[in-house]
């Protein structure tokens, strides 16, 4: 089955700082990939996705990355907010069905 | 526009009790999924309808029904509630190709 592993389960940065999530995953069958924010006492939040025939989208001050070749993805935040500290996951799925989440990412912004 | 609404938003029950989670989406999302996360955990998918009318079981089904009452509503429930389904369940929607799944803010539920 699907595993998803992710590299840190903590990212401290300063405000303003650029930021990196990483994410490896197992299945070379997903065709989409999504990144999810969430936000304490909150559900995931949809962020950004990536389909596999991209190895680049970018959003609103993030960017994300595929590497098909060693099944990893990254999630990259712009001049980083205290508004985005949050927990981040990936979700690699087939056709939008079946989302398999790790453990998450908890990013730390500091003042 | 509400997205994905789950009832309640907390509830505390003892062991052997039952009870039903309650999701309605506002989308026209064909697909819907029911959730659970555990502390330090990713979401858990339980069950899920790709469309009104059908049912599958997830990664964790057991312990748990679930009805899809139309297009819009789908509800999870405990017939015989235990400890270890205390969790935050998550409700989502989905409409297929390029319509990722929009969650709920979820149930906190604890089973003492």
């Amino acid at each position: 089955g699907e595993s998803v592993g992710l590299h840190l389960p903590t990212l401290s940065v300063q405000e303003g700082d650029n930021s990196i999530i990483n994410c490896a995953y197992s299945n070379s069958a997903s065709d989409y990939f999504i990144w999810y924010k969430q936000e304490s006492g909150k559900g995931p939040q949809f962020i950004i996705d990536i389909r596999s025939n991209m190895d680049k989208r970018q959003g609103q001050r993030v960017t994300v990355l595929l590497n098909k070749t060693v099944k990893h993805l990254s999630l990259q935040i712009a001049a980083t907010q205290p508004g985005d500290s949050a927990v981040y996951f990936c979700a690699p799925t087939r056709g939008f069905q079946k989302l398999v989440f790790g453990t998450g990412t908890r990013l730390l912004v500091s003042p | 526009n509400a997205g994905v609404t789950q009832t309640p938003k907390f509830q505390v029950l003892k062991t052997g009790q039952s009870m039903t989670l309650q999701c309605a989406q506002d989308m026209n999302h064909n697909s819907m999924y029911w959730y659970r996360q555990d502390p330090g955990m990713g979401l858990r998918l339980i069950y899920y309808s790709a469309s009104e009318g059908t049912t599958d079981k997830g990664e964790v089904p057991n312990g748990y029904n679930v009805s899809r009452l139309n297009k819009r509503e789908f509800s999870l429930r405990l017939e015989s509630a235990a400890p270890s389904q205390t969790s935050v369940y998550f409700c989502a929607s989905g409409g297929g190709s390029d319509q990722p799944q929009h969650f709920g803010d979820g149930t906190r539920l604890s089973i003492l």
